[in-house]
């Protein structure tokens, strides 16, 4: 199957700093890539849907402005939580689609302090 | 707004006990995936299923597709503590450029 990586895999930052998590298609290119933050023994929630070469889609209640999120290339999309405070600890997880399978990455567990 | 309604949320069996887990729409989807997931990773994509009435086998894992495409079950034959993570369903709408989720089924197999 077709490979998802996002870096890094774990982020532990002081409250008030911002935080980048990078998002790679490895063998293939992602027009769209998804952005999900998952609470403990939950599913997953979409965030935002990334578009290569325009803007991000974002889902009611998630502030677009607290996370960033840029899609340059066709194998990146980032997502930088501005400004983060402790209720934004959590595990985040990005997933592109190819040949209509969606593919999801390893995730990042962020931990504000 | 499309709904996967996954059941159970919580499964705690012994190992060699069989279990299905159930997810349930009132919406057709063109397709419909099914995940693991391990703590501390991201899903892992088990299998998709595309047909109505469609039974697809991985090992001790069968699953199936409503025949009007509203609905899936996974069935998991001897359980083994290896299965243990959280299962989830994920519909596919072609209309929609991104997967509904159910809310998971975490499950836990005891030796």
């Amino acid at each position: 199957g077709a490979v998802v990586s996002q870096h890094p895999s774990r982020v532990i930052c002081k409250s008030g700093t911002s935080v980048k998590i990078e998002c790679r298609s490895l063998d293939f290119q992602a027009t769209t890539m998804f952005w999900y933050r998952q609470f403990p023994k939950q599913s997953l929630m979409l965030m935002a849907t990334s578009n290569e070469g325009s803007k991000a889609t974002y889902e009611q209640g998630v502030e677009k402005d607290k996370f960033l999120i840029n899609h340059a290339s066709l194998t990146l999309s980032t997502l930088t939580v501005t400004s983060a405070h402790p209720e934004d600890s959590s595990f985040y997880i990005c997933s592109a689609r190819h040949s209509e399978t969606q593919y999801f990455g390893p995730g990042t567990r962020l931990l504000v302090l | 707004t499309q709904l996967l309604e996954q059941s159970p949320q919580f499964l705690s069996i012994q190992e060699g006990e069989n279990l299905t887990v159930y997810c349930n729409s009132s919406s057709v989807f063109s397709s419909l995936q099914w995940y693991r997931q391990e703590p501390g990773e991201g899903p892992v994509l088990l299998v998709t299923v595309v047909t109505g009435g469609e039974v697809k086998k991985l090992k001790r894992l069968t699953f199936q597709f409503g025949d009007a495409r509203k609905d899936s079950s996974l069935h998991i034959t001897a359980a083994q503590p290896g299965d243990t993570g959280l299962y989830l369903c994920a519909g596919d709408d072609s209309g929609y450029s991104t997967l509904t989720f159910g809310k998971g089924t975490m499950l836990l197999v005891s030796p």
